[in-house]
């Protein structure tokens, strides 16, 4: 069946310091690959999607590149700031097996201390 | 509203009650998502509703849990004879058409069975 597995955490950084969050997947299809976003006391808010293999996911400076072969999404900023501090989770969709469903890593949580 | 809405924000309740939680999805979005956020289980899909099909249950933990879309817009998700594990956050998401469509996700309930 279709899962993702992600990098548990929590992770502290400092400000400005680069982040990697890794975020592996299984699927039965060709799925869509999803980062959301979760800051605190907020909903869940969509981060990036890639819906192919080699797209790269891109908002607020982080970035995750869909790679088939290593089946990995890997999210990725190059400076991080305090006002990153959230869950991340990494998530897929296997809309061509008929799931509509988001499927979830666990979330890994970031600190980024000043 | 501009968002997808939740009510109550919070729920306590003692086990063996029933509960119902609501949720009012953006205006014109035709799918409807339930998913469950626990401690150690992450994030779980629950039920899944697109226009008038019949929706997609499988992720409904046991049939104690139960949902409802009326009208093609508010859903109420029912919780018979709660148990102490049901406690969690329960998000609704829903999206418009298409295959890749983004979910925009609700606030929560929190729910918690004493």
């Amino acid at each position: 069946g279709d899962s993702v597995t992600q990098m548990e955490g929590p992770v502290t950084l400092s400000e400005e310091a680069f982040l990697t969050i890794n975020c592996t997947y299984t699927a039965t299809g060709y799925p869509s690959l999803f980062w959301y976003v979760q800051y605190p006391g907020e909903g869940l808010q969509l981060l990036l999607k890639a819906t192919k293999a080699d797209d790269k996911g891109s908002n607020k400076g982080f970035e995750a590149t869909y790679r088939k072969e290593t089946t990995s999404f890997h999210l990725e900023k190059g400076s991080v700031q305090v006002s990153d501090s959230a869950v991340y989770f990494c998530a897929l969709s296997d809309v061509q097996t008929g799931a509509n469903n988001l499927f979830f890593g666990t979330g890994t949580r970031l600190t980024v201390i000043p | 509203g501009a968002g997808v809405s939740q009510s109550p924000s919070n729920k306590v309740t003692e086990k063996g009650k029933d509960v119902e939680l609501r949720c009012d999805p953006i205006s014109g979005h035709t799918a409807l998502y339930w998913y469950r956020q626990s401690l150690g289980q992450g994030l779980e899909f629950l039920i899944y509703f697109q226009g008038n099909s019949a929706p997609d249950k499988s992720g409904l933990p046991s049939d104690r849990f139960s949902a409802e879309r009326t009208g093609g817009s508010v859903s109420t998700l029912t919780i018979q004879r709660t148990q102490q594990e049901d406690s969690a956050v329960y998000l609704c998401a829903s999206s418009g058409q298409g295959v890749y469509n983004e979910q925009f996700f609700g606030p929560g309930t929190r729910l918690t069975v004493l």
